[in-house]
């Protein structure tokens, strides 16, 4: 089976571009969860959809969002870039919605932002 | 806020001793804790989780223990080998919520 699959690997970026990132979630999940992971730091929630409808979000600005398709894979966009968010961007899914079952982490985006 | 503390934040072991891994939480509704090992460069694996309604739970050289009344968990690892060799992570979440707070990891080195 196909863990949780996210392009691109890598991606570098300068300060007021945009970015998109995607995920193929693991076959038979419905729910995506969205993570930032500062070097050195654990990872920090950012966004869960399930059946395609938006369910948690994180302590993140607007500049921020998300959505999910009806087949499940989801995208994160990220606006006007800033040096901080230089960081792997993780997706995670898992086959329930909320914690009721584990979640699946994929290898994740590095972004960098010059 | 919610907030999951972590420690040790290093930690060096001889091949074939334990290690020990603790983690405070502060949400008390938090019902659900996973654990994850982050190898350089990879992506967080679960490597075991523990739901409130169980104290301890072991799955061959890992084990996990809640104590829900100090909101303390923690993560021992047996006959360790090189190949534990990795950043742990502890995280908290509520079964009702939509996410994990994760603690800030420790690294754990397993020297042969």
């Amino acid at each position: 089976d196909a863990g949780v699959t996210q392009s691109p690997t890598h991606l570098i970026k300068t300060r007021g571009q945009h970015v998109t990132l995607r995920c193929s979630p693991i076959s038979g999940h419905k729910s995506v969860s969205w993570y930032q992971q500062v070097l050195g730091q654990g990872p920090q929630f950012i966004f869960q959809y399930y059946e395609k409808e938006e369910r948690g979000r994180g302590n993140f600005p607007d500049r921020f969002s998300a959505r999910q398709f009806p087949n499940y894979s989801s995208e994160l966009n990220v606006n006007a870039l800033l040096l901080g968010d230089s960081a792997l961007y993780l997706c995670a899914s898992s086959l329930l919605q909320g914690l009721l079952s584990p979640l699946h982490f994929g290898n994740g985006t590095r972004l960098t932002v010059t | 806020g919610e907030n999951v503390e972590q420690h040790p934040s290093t930690l060096s072991v001889q091949e074939g001793d334990s290690a020990v891994i603790k983690c405070t939480y502060s949400d008390s509704a938090s019902n659900y804790f996973p654990w994850y090992k982050q190898e350089l460069g990879k992506r967080p694996q679960l490597i075991i989780d523990i739901r409130s309604n169980v104290g301890e739970k072991k799955d061959q050289r890992i084990a996990v223990t809640l104590n829900k009344t100090a909101k303390h968990f923690s993560l021992h690892i047996t006959e360790t080998q090189p190949e534990d060799s990795a950043v742990y992570f502890c995280a908290a979440g509520g079964i009702d919520t939509d996410k994990l707070i994760f603690g800030t990891g420790t690294r754990l080195q397993v020297f042969p």
